[in-house]
């Protein structure tokens, strides 16, 4: 069974740091490229960022550049956000999500909450 | 930067059609996709490339396409697909992965 499983989330204060984890299980983790898509209480979906399958190409959206990383260790099968200088409007769910140009996001892990609060 | 644009509620009852749309301008050239979300929930994949159904998902999930516009069909709605939908594409160029604003399906 494909399982994406996440974590790491938690309380943090603004301008801090947090690193999410995502354990992957059920597929070859290292053929694919990888996501992470966030949702803020009571909004809607907003993707976040891809990577590569070998680490070489990444993608984020504009509000993240600069402050978040995402990477991958094939060995382990897992996927990461390092988040810098979080600021409140980045609470949200994050959600790890496999991704393939022709099929979408698919599957979503369960998700991890980050709330960035003084 | 680039939007998909989903009416913000659709309200139909037990075994009528839903119809969802989703607008934006690089549709005529990148694949949509849907998603549903139940409360408390995280996404599924409804529909692929625009009209394709993934396993497991029912029949009366369709998707179609039309210039820049793309619709999520729900024929003979039943009460457990109450649900958000959101539908999702990338740029012009490609690389950055884009979700519409989500419709929140009501079955009356």
């Amino acid at each position: 069974e494909v399982q994406l499983v996440e974590s790491g989330g938690g309380l943090v204060q603004p301008g801090g740091s947090l690193r999410l984890s995502c354990a992957a299980s059920g597929f070859t983790f290292s053929s694919y490229w990888m996501s992470w898509v966030r949702q803020a209480p009571g909004k809607g979906l907003e993707w976040v960022a891809n990577i590569k399958q070998d680490g070489s190409e990444k993608y984020y959206v504009d509000s993240v550049k600069g402050r978040f990383t995402i990477s991958r260790d094939n060995a382990k099968n897992s996927l990461y956000l390092q988040m810098n200088s979080l600021r409140a409007e980045d609470t949200a769910v994050y959600y790890c999500a496999r991704w393939f140009g022709e099929i979408g996001f698919d599957p979503w892990g369960q998700g991890t909450l980050v709330t960035v609060s003084s | 930067s680039y939007e998909l644009t989903q009416p913000p509620s659709v309200s139909v009852s037990p075994g009528q059609t839903a119809r969802i749309t989703c607008s934006g301008d690089a549709l005529p050239k990148q694949y949509a996709y849907w998603y549903q979300q139940k409360p408390g929930q995280a996404p599924v994949l409804v529909i692929y490339k625009d009209s394709e159904r993934p396993s497991g998902i029912p029949e009366r999930f369709s998707g179609s396409s039309s210039g820049t516009t793309v619709t999520l069909t729900i024929s003979g709605v039943q009460a457990e697909d109450e649900a958000d939908y959101y539908c999702q594409s990338a740029d012009s160029s490609g690389t950055y992965q884009v979700f519409g604003t989500g419709t929140k399906v009501t079955v009356l």
